[in-house]
């Protein structure tokens, strides 16, 4: 079946970079997501990378794609304390080419805690 | 612009009571959803709609409705709450399927 994992917590010192890490099961992933949430919110969404993409840039934010291994990672370069929040990763799996209905699989989130 | 608004954003509930959360956005978008997330669990999604009208069973529908009257409008209903249903529910909704889901801020529903 599909399933998206992360580790729970991290832990970096302000200014430091973060790399949060993901790996998902289903190789027919269509768009592979990033979003994080602050205490009390809902989720909002970070970046986004395609499938067919190995790397995708941003002010800070880094995602690389290793299709091979099924690998996700978010690196946030210069790491604020504002950036302490929980992460998650996402996928969007197409499950009928015909009526193209897709279908979202959520990590269980990574909390990113910035040391001053 | 708004964007995704949820009411209320807390309640409790005694078992065997019922309460419907609304969902709003004013995005256009045809696409809507309701998760609820659980500690540890990330976001499972309830039941979902693909346009004015319609609605469809998610990974854990089993003790909600849903009903999509009007485009903008999402409600979830909980005909006879239970302790389990304790959560925090989260609206999104999206362009079309596949693209980036915009969220609400949630409702946090206790049920005692």
């Amino acid at each position: 079946g599909e399933d998206v994992e992360q580790s729970l917590f991290l832990s970096v010192r302000e200014g430091d970079s973060s790399v949060i890490n993901c790996t998902y099961t289903d190789s027919s992933s269509t768009y592979l997501y990033w979003y994080k949430q602050e205490p009390g919110a809902g989720l909002q969404l970070l970046t986004y990378i395609f499938s067919n993409m190995d790397m995708k840039q941003d002010q800070r934010l880094t995602v690389l794609l290793n299709k091979k291994d099924k690998h996700l990672s978010l690196r946030i370069a210069d790491t604020q304390t504002g950036d302490s929040a929980i992460y998650f990763c996402a996928e969007s799996i197409r499950l009928d080419g015909t009526s193209g209905t897709y279908k979202y699989i959520f990590g269980t989130g990574t909390r990113l805690k910035v040391l001053a | 612009n708004a964007g995704v608004t949820q009411t209320p954003k807390f309640r409790v509930l005694k078992t065997g009571q019922s309460m419907t959360l609304l969902c709003a956005q004013d995005m256009n978008h045809e696409y809507m959803y309701w998760y609820r997330q659980d500690p540890g669990m990330g976001l499972r999604l309830i039941h979902y709609s693909v346009g004015e009208g319609t609605t469809a069973k998610g990974e854990v529908p089993d003790g909600y409705n849903v009903s999509r009257l009007k485009k903008q409008n999402f409600l979830l209903g909980l005909e006879s709450a239970a302790p389990s249903q304790t959560s925090v529910y989260f609206c999104a909704s999206s362009y079309s399927f596949g693209f980036e889901q915009y969220f609400g801020p949630g409702t946090r529903l206790t049920v005692t």
